[in-house]
């Protein structure tokens, strides 16, 4: 597995405004993940963060809203752009271990509890 | 997108108790995971399938992966207080293209003293 740490763990923030969320691994990954879970739901992937490439977004979750950067290989942040209240969710990344490790087996960072007023 | 189905949504036991919830799709998986998910806290790992049928264990949880590709279960046997929480479903779809998971809607266990 790997060691995951999200900063910061919780923000309230207000509308309009933006908040960019750290993803930091103890271990060098290829493969990053960013998922969002509402309040009381499920988990739902916003993109794919493979180091060396574009980020690959989901339908729904577009570059402008979530921009992604991932300059290594234990680092990643999702930024939430200009807000709303319905952007109010926990957002998570996981990461696969390793250089070369199965894309689905997958472990998760703490989250980052987002609320927008 | 492809969905889960997860089921029960909720489980109210007494302690000791054996659980079983368990997930279904129309469409083939790849792989099943099961997570669980404290407050505050992000999903952590609790067992892996890979391959059709296969039956796993991680102390009191098994898991199996269905012979179809397209369920998977997961059992805790004699509950005790730290299970309370809530359960996720996991699976990679077959030939999906995409990296990501699919989760399902999340059984949450509650244990009664």
């Amino acid at each position: 597995s790997a060691v995951i740490s999200q900063k910061p763990s919780r923000d309230i923030c207000q509308r309009g405004t933006s908040l960019t969320i750290q993803c930091q691994v103890d271990s060098q990954v290829t493969m990053m993940f960013w998922y969002r879970q509402q309040p009381g739901q499920s988990l739902t992937l916003i993109a794919t963060a493979n180091q060396g490439s574009e980020a690959t977004y989901e339908s729904g979750f577009v570059i402008d809203k979530f921009p992604i950067s991932r300059p290594n290989l234990t680092f990643s942040t999702l930024t939430v752009s200009n807000m709303s209240p319905e952007d109010s969710s926990i957002y998570l990344c996981s990461v696969v271990p390793g250089l070369a490790g199965r894309t689905d087996t997958q472990y998760f960072g703490p989250g980052t509890r987002l609320t927008v007023l | 997108g492809q969905q889960l189905n997860q089921s029960p949504q909720s489980m109210f036991i007494q302690e000791g108790e054996d659980v079983s919830m368990n997930c279904t799709s129309s469409s083939i998986f790849n792989t099943w995971l099961w997570y669980k998910q404290d407050p505050g806290e992000g999903p952590v790992l609790l067992i892996a399938l890979y391959k059709a049928g296969e039956l796993t264990s991680n102390g009191r949880l098994t898991a199996q992966f269905g012979i179809t590709r397209k369920d998977s279960f997961l059992n805790i046997s004699a509950s005790i207080p730290s299970d309370v929480g809530i359960y996720f479903c996991a699976g990679q779809l077959l030939g999906g293209g995409a990296d990501g998971l699919t989760f399902g809607k999340g059984t949450h266990l509650i244990i009664q003293p």
